[in-house]
Formats: C-alpha cells, sequence, structure tokens
C-alpha cells in the first residue's frame, strides 16, 4: 500500500533563508507525486507534480522539487522564501486511484 | 478561486438532524472525491467515484452516505453524526481516476466546516 511521509512537523524560517521540505514515499512502482499547499483558512493548491521525465520539477511561486528514485524521495525546495509562504505543505501521491497525503508540514516565515 | 464549489461553507448539526453537503465542478472531470480533514491533520479520503460509480470506500460509517447524481455534481448525505465527525470536508474533482493512470492532479473546493453538537 501506499504511504508519504514528512519527516518535518514545523519548519520556521526567516525571510531569504532556502527551504528544503523532504517527502518520502513508499510505492515501488511508477507514481505520481504532488506537492500541495493550503494557506491559512484557503483550499489546498497545487503546487507543483511529477509523473515521468524530467526529474526536477519547476513549479508556481518560484518552487522546484526533485524526484530521487533510488531514495524513494521528492523533496520541495525554494531558494528564498518570502513572509507569503507561510502555510501547511502537504507532499501527496497518486497512483492507485487515490490520493494519500503526508502529515503536512507548516512553515512558518518571520519578516 | 477554486473551480470545485462547496455548499454550504459552515454547517452546524445535532446529531438527530439528516443534513447534505453538496459540491459541483464544471471541469468535465470523471472523477469525484471526498475527504475529510480535522485541525491540523492532513486530508483522509473517504470516498472516490470514477465515472459517477463509487469505485473506493474507505471503510466510511454508513451514517455517512454519497451520492453521485451526475458528472458534475457530488453529494454527502450526513445522518446520525457523532461530535467526533466535526471536520472540514473536503471535495475534490480529477480527469481521470484509476489505477492504470493514477489520478492525475485534484482540483479542491474550499470545504464545508461541519460542526457536531
Amino acid at each position: 500500500a501506499q504511504s508519504v511521509s514528512q519527516h518535518n512537523h514545523h519548519v520556521i524560517l526567516s525571510e531569504a533563508a532556502s527551504l528544503e521540505l523532504g517527502c518520502n514515499y513508499s510505492y515501488g512502482g511508477t507514481v505520481n507525486l504532488f506537492w500541495y499547499v493550503q494557506y491559512p483558512g484557503q483550499h489546498l493548491q497545487l503546487l507543483l507534480k511529477y509523473f515521468s521525465g524530467d526529474p526536477l520539477v519547476k513549479g508556481i511561486k518560484g518552487f522546484e522539487a526533485e524526484f530521487i528514485k533510488s531514495k524513494f524521495s521528492f523533496n520541495l525546495r525554494k531558494p528564498s522564501v518570502q513572509w507569503s509562504d507561510t502555510a501547511e505543505y502537504f507532499c501527496a501521491e497518486g497512483s492507485q486511484g487515490n490520493l494519500i497525503f503526508g502529515k503536512g508540514t507548516k512553515l512558518s516565515v518571520k519578516p | 478561486d477554486t473551480e470545485v464549489t462547496q455548499t454550504p461553507k459552515h454547517l452546524v448539526m445535532g446529531m438527530t438532524n439528516k443534513k447534505s453537503l453538496k459540491c459541483e465542478q464544471h471541469m468535465g472531470h470523471r472523477a469525484m472525491y471526498w475527504y475529510k480533514q480535522k485541525a491540523k491533520k492532513p486530508p483522509e479520503l473517504m470516498f472516490v467515484y470514477s465515472y459517477e460509480k463509487l469505485s473506493i470506500n474507505e471503510s466510511v460509517p454508513s451514517r455517512f452516505s454519497p451520492e453521485c447524481p451526475n458528472s458534475s455534481l457530488l453529494n454527502l448525505h450526513l445522518h446520525a453524526l457523532q461530535p467526533e465527525d466535526s471536520a472540514l470536508y473536503l471535495c475534490a474533482s480529477s480527469r481521470n481516476s484509476g489505477r492504470v493512470r493514477g489520478t492525475g492532479e485534484l482540483f479542491f473546493g474550499e470545504g464545508s466546516r461541519l460542526t457536531v453538537l
């Protein structure tokens, strides 16, 4: 069965710091991987997705993620965070007909 | 703004009430989903409809009853709920659903916040 792990529960950064949020998945076949963001009081929005091809995926708002098959990882990165990036970030995998989420990482960016 | 519309945004109900949550999308998507999200937790899948047929039920109690009247609408009928069912209920849709090609991107509504007294 699929599972998705996010090891960072809460990350606190200052503006302009670099960000990397970890995500590991368990499914060994062809994966569909996603990062979603949930800003306070808002709906879940897709940041980026990976189905196949270039393992370095660029998303919206300057975010990118790298798929490393050997490590079963899909970490999210951003070179320089802004206060407006404060939100909950969810990694998810959707190859089996549904979308399974990790527990989420809360990002707090201090101005 | 999201293209998946959920109503009502907020609902308060007693344990003996019967109410329904509604979800609508006009993107031509053929898969629709109900998720439950408790505070500070990830969304948990409840049901998946694919081409208007229930394809996944994640062992959800029968007090939650989904219905898909057509490819654009998804309802969640609620009856005899418990206070622990209070949560944000999220509807989502995707172009496809299946174990062959995966879900693709899910588009989420803003959710219906349910409080059971």
